[in-house]
C-alpha cells in the first residue's frame, strides 16, 4: 500500500529564511505526488504536482519540489519564505488507481518576522 | 468560476443524531469525492463518485455513513447515527476527467463536524 511520511508536524522559519517541508512516499509503482496547502478557514490548494515528466517541479507562489526516486523522496522548497506562506503543507500520492489521493499528516509551517 | 462550496462550514451535535453534509462541486466536474480529516491525523479518504455512480467507497468507516449524489450534480453525506470518534473536518473534492496524473482535485473548504 502507498503512504506518505512528512517530517516534522511543526516547521518554524523567519522571514526570509529557506523553507524545506520533508516528504518521504513509498510506492511500489511510479507515483503521482502532490503538495498541497491549506490557508486557514480555507480549502486545500494544489502548490504543485509530479507526474514524471521533470523531477524538479515548480509550483506556485514560488515553491518548488524535487523528485528523488532513490531517496522516495519529494521534499517542498522555498528559497525566501514570506509571512503569507504561514499555512499547513499536505505532501499526497496518488493511489495506484490514480484516483483517490494518500495524505501525509501534515507539516504547519510559521514564519517569524 | 466558483470553487467546491460546501454546506455548513460548522456543525455541532450530539451523540446518536444525525448530520447530513452537502458538497457542490465545480460545475461540469463529473468526479467527486469525499475525505476526512479526524483531530491531529491524515486526511483520508472516504469515497468517489463518477457523476451519480460510487466508484470506489473503499474509505467509508461503517454502514452508519451514507453519500449520495442523485443527478450526479451536488453530493451528501449523511451520518446516522453519530458517534463521537465521527469528529472531524469532512473535505470535498471535484475533479473533471478523473485520474489524477492527468486531473486536478480541487478542494472545497471543509465541514468542521464535532459530535459531543
Amino acid at each position: 500500500a502507498q503512504s506518505v511520511t512528512q517530517l516534522g508536524s511543526h516547521v518554524s522559519v523567519s522571514e526570509g529564511a529557506l523553507v524545506l517541508l520533508r516528504c518521504n512516499y513509498s510506492s511500489s509503482v511510479p507515483p503521482y505526488l502532490f503538495w498541497y496547502v491549506q490557508y486557514p478557514n480555507q480549502g486545500l490548494q494544489l502548490l504543485l504536482k509530479y507526474t514524471s515528466a521533470a523531477t524538479l517541479v515548480k509550483g506556485i507562489n514560488g515553491f518548488e519540489a524535487e523528485f528523488k526516486k532513490s531517496e522516495t523522496s519529494f521534499h517542498l522548497t522555498k528559497p525566501s519564505a514570506h509571512m503569507s506562506d504561514a499555512a499547513e503543507y499536505f505532501c499526497a500520492v496518488s493511489d495506484t488507481g490514480g484516483f483517490k489521493t494518500i495524505f501525509g499528516a501534515g507539516t504547519r509551517l510559521f514564519v517569524k518576522a | 468560476e466558483a470553487g467546491v462550496t460546501q454546506f455548513p462550514s460548522h456543525s455541532v451535535i450530539e451523540k446518536g443524531q444525525t448530520v447530513t453534509l452537502r458538497c457542490d462541486p465545480i460545475s461540469g466536474h463529473d468526479n467527486l469525492y469525499w475525505y476526512r480529516r479526524v483531530m491531529g491525523k491524515e486526511i483520508k479518504f472516504l469515497l468517489h463518485f463518477v457523476k451519480e455512480s460510487k466508484q470506489d467507497e473503499s474509505g467509508m468507516p461503517n454502514n452508519r455513513f451514507l453519500a449520495e449524489r442523485t443527478g450526479g450534480t451536488y453530493s451528501t453525506l449523511k451520518v446516522q447515527p453519530a458517534e463521537l470518534e465521527d469528529s472531524g473536518v469532512y473535505f470535498c473534492a471535484s475533479s473533471q476527467a478523473g485520474g489524477l496524473g492527468t486531473d486536478t482535485q480541487y478542494f472545497g473548504p471543509g465541514t468542521r463536524l464535532t459530535v459531543l
